[in-house]
């Protein structure tokens, strides 16, 4: 079946050390995002890229990058730079026409110990 | 900054219609509505959208007002498991193609039985 695919779901990280949280998807869209959601909150968007190799900086990238170098992988590292990585990640694609629905992964659960 | 008002929770009894309103007072001739719901640890579902003329699937039924500033989402026989957080959401445009979309707080639905 068409997805987005997230992995790990869940993940622990120590204090200082980068993680790289995995999205693949397999519904030849163009674009892709990643989102963060902390507990009772919305989400907001970390890096958008509308196409390969090229990505663009959404309202909270500091701490964290990405690379595009695919059109099905849009991984997301967060970096010991991202002062409170504990969060719901949310992976989502599109294509890129406008009237376009953009559908998201499962997510992955990262908590920093 | 999230350009939709939505109430921050509603309560609907299991078996009647559930109505959920948005404010996009600011939107632009040519920006979408968009719906979408979650529930807890998942990743956002998408739902509908439109752009001027009401729309119907098989999810919901979504009405947009004839001066787009408002639309009521409709869910026409809630159940339990429609319990979820609902987002509205209107696409921002950007230059270049660099659209995204902006999510707010969105509107606790709880189906009580």
């Amino acid at each position: 079946d068409g997805g987005i695919t997230q992995s790990p779901k869940y993940l622990f990280r120590k204090e200082g050390q980068n993680v790289t949280l995995s999205c693949e998807q397999n519904l030849n869209h163009d674009a892709m995002y990643w989102y963060r959601q902390d507990p009772g909150q919305g989400l907001r968007l970390i890096y958008y890229s509308q196409i390969v190799n090229d990505f663009q900086k959404g309202d909270i990238a500091e701490g964290y990058s990405v690379s595009r170098e695919k059109k099905e992988s849009f991984p997301l590292t967060v970096t010991s730079a991202q002062k409170n990585p504990t969060a719901f990640y949310l992976c989502a694609s599109s294509t890129a026409w406008r009237g376009y629905t953009i559908y998201f992964g499962e997510g992955s659960w990262l908590t920093v110990v | 900054d999230a350009k939709t008002t939505q109430p921050t929770s509603m309560d609907c009894a299991e078996g009647r219609a559930a109505n959920l309103p948005c404010n996009h007072s600011t939107i632009s001739g040519n920006e979408y509505v968009y719906w979408y719901r979650q529930i807890h640890s998942q990743g956002p579902q998408y739902i509908i959208h439109g752009l001027k003329n009401n729309e119907t699937n098989e999810m919901a039924s979504l009405i947009i007002t004839e001066d787009r500033k408002s639309s009521t989402l409709i869910l026409p026989h809630a159940t339990l498991r429609d319990t979820a957080v609902y987002y509205c959401i209107v696409r921002v445009g950007g230059q270049g193609g660099s659209e995204k979309l902006v999510f707010g707080k969105g509107t606790k639905l709880t189906v009580n039985p």
